[in-house]
C-alpha cells in the first residue's frame, strides 16, 4: 500500500498568512493527488485534483503543485473560513490512502 | 446535480448484522467507482472499500477485507456497505465517495455507526 506523510499535524496562522501544507507518498503516484477540506468533521470538500487542478467554485487562493512523491497544498492569503483540517489523498492505487490531516488553526 | 444521500443514524449491539446505503442521483450510476470511507471519532479518513457498479468489481483496503462487504444494485443506483458481526471498534461515521479522475469530487452527508452493548 502506499502511505501518504502529511506535514505539518497542525498549524497556527493569522487572518491573511500564506500557509503550506505538505504531501510525500511512499512511492510515486504520477499527479494522482487530491486535497480535500473538512469541518467539523461534516463531508469533507473536494478542493483540488490532479494535484494542481483546481475544482469548481474553490477560491484561487488555493492552489496544489507536486507531482512523483511530493506534493504541496497553498493558501495564498488565509480567510477566517479556512481554519478547518485539510488532507492530501493518492487515488494512483487502491487502497487510495490519505495523509494523516494538518489542522489549521488561528493564531 | 450529483447527490449522494445515505441512510440514518445506526445504533446497533456487538455482534449484529447491518447494511447501510447510498443512493446516487445525477449522474450515470455505472460509470464511475464508489465507496465507503470511514472516520472514527476523532481520527482522519480511511478508505473501506470500492466498487464499479458498471461491472461490481469490487476492491477492499486490506484492514477490511473479510471484515465487510461493499455491494451495489445499478437498477435503484444504490451501493452499500454491509457487516455481518459488528464490533464496538466499527464505531465511527462512514461517508460515501464518489471517486473519479478529479478524486473524490462528491460525498455523501455522512452515516453515524454506533455499536454499544
Amino acid at each position: 500500500d502506499i502511505q501518504m506523510t502529511q506535514s505539518p499535524s497542525s498549524l497556527s496562522a493569522s487572518v491573511g498568512d500564506r500557509v503550506t501544507i505538505t504531501c510525500r507518498a511512499s512511492q510515486g503516484v504520477y499527479s494522482w493527488v487530491a486535497w480535500y477540506q473538512q469541518k467539523s468533521e461534516k463531508a469533507p470538500k473536494s478542493l483540488i485534483y490532479a494535484a494542481s487542478s483546481l475544482q469548481s467554485g474553490v477560491p484561487s487562493r488555493f492552489s496544489g503543485s507536486g507531482s512523483g512523491t511530493d506534493f504541496t497544498l497553498t493558501i495564498s492569503s488565509l480567510q477566517p473560513e479556512d481554519f478547518a483540517t485539510y488532507y492530501c489523498q493518492q487515488y494512483y492505487s487502491f487502497p487510495y490512502s490519505f495523509g494523516q490531516g494538518t489542522k489549521l488553526e488561528i493564531k | 446535480e450529483v447527490q449522494l444521500v445515505q441512510s440514518g443514524a445506526e445504533v446497533k449491539k456487538p455482534g449484529e448484522s447491518l447494511k447501510i446505503s447510498c443512493k446516487g442521483s445525477g449522474y450515470s450510476f455505472t460509470s464511475y467507482w464508489i465507496g465507503w470511507v470511514r472516520q472514527m471519532p476523532g481520527k482522519g479518513l480511511e478508505w473501506v472499500a470500492i466498487i464499479y457498479p458498471g461491472d461490481s468489481e469490487a476492491r477492499y483496503s486490506p484492514s477490511f477485507q473479510g471484515q465487510v462487504t461493499i455491494s451495489a444494485d445499478k437498477s435503484i443506483s444504490t451501493a452499500y456497505l454491509q457487516w455481518s458481526t459488528l464490533k464496538a471498534s466499527d464505531t465511527a461515521m462512514y461517508y460515501c465517495a464518489r471517486q473519479g479522475f478529479g478524486g473524490v469530487g462528491f460525498w455523501g452527508q455522512g452515516t453515524v455507526v454506533t455499536v454499544s452493548s
